[in-house]
């Protein structure tokens, strides 16, 4: 089983800032990479998939980079509508599908 | 858009057995893999199994033992798991993946089961 790590577990960013989220893989998995965000009481939304490319509909302020095992979330200005939990997952080697314990992301 | 609707019961006691479903609107089954993942209170996600496209089902070896997914009907899919106990209490979710990649595009609305006597 590949496991995900996610650094830091709360992130705190004044608004307009730029929010870097990390994740890790035990082992390569290439591009397979997705992020989601997920708010309160809501179910995940897809944010990125493949590493990089945006998902329907996502703002263009989100990105994603990284390959192998480093990967990398950014929101280049935060808005307070970002404020959630976002989760990184693989999907190289599966069963089982593997998510990261999750970066909370508050406003300072 | 697809659109994933979810059902079945939210309150059980222990050793009880989990049913829940999923139906899909706008796709039929063959079109694409189906999850379901859970997410205990305050905490992270975890993939419970999926049946794929082809009608395939992959299981999370964690549960392996004790969980069903099966497909109902072209647009319905269920998730069973047996003898439950208040470590699985979670919000369950239905999620669609791709054929041949994993990512998880479009999520049902998630219902909250809890284990408790």
């Amino acid at each position: 089983e590949i496991v995900m790590t996610q650094s830091p577990a709360t992130l705190s960013v004044s608004p307009g800032e730029r929010a870097t989220f990390s994740c890790r893989a035990s082992q390569s998995i290439s591009n397979s990479l997705a992020w989601y965000q997920q708010k309160p009481g809501q179910a995940p939304r897809l944010l990125i998939y493949g590493a990089s490319t945006r998902a329907t509909g996502v703002p263009a302020r989100f990105s994603g980079s990284g390959s192998g095992t480093e990967f990398t979330l950014t929101i280049s200005s935060l808005q307070s509508e970002d404020i959630a939990v976002y989760f990184c997952q693989q999907y190289k080697n599966w069963p089982p599908i593997t998510f990261g314990q999750g970066t909370r992301l508050e406003i300072k | 858009q697809v659109q994933l609707q979810q059902s079945g019961a939210g309150l059980l006691k222990p050793s009880e057995t989990l049913s829940l479903t999923c139906g899909v609107a706008g796709v039929s089954l063959s079109d694409n893999s189906w999850s379901w993942i859970r997410q205990p209170p305050e905490k992270g996600l975890e993939w419970i199994g999926e049946i794929t496209h082809s009608g395939n089902i992959n299981y999370n070896p964690s549960l392996r033992s004790r969980v069903t997914i099966s497909a109902v009907s072209e647009t319905q899919f269920s998730l069973t798991l047996n003898s439950v106990a208040a470590a699985d209490t979670a919000v369950y979710y239905c999620a669609r993946g791709g054929k041949m990649r994993r990512f998880l595009d479009s999520w049902g609305q998630g219902t909250l089961v809890t284990v408790s006597s």
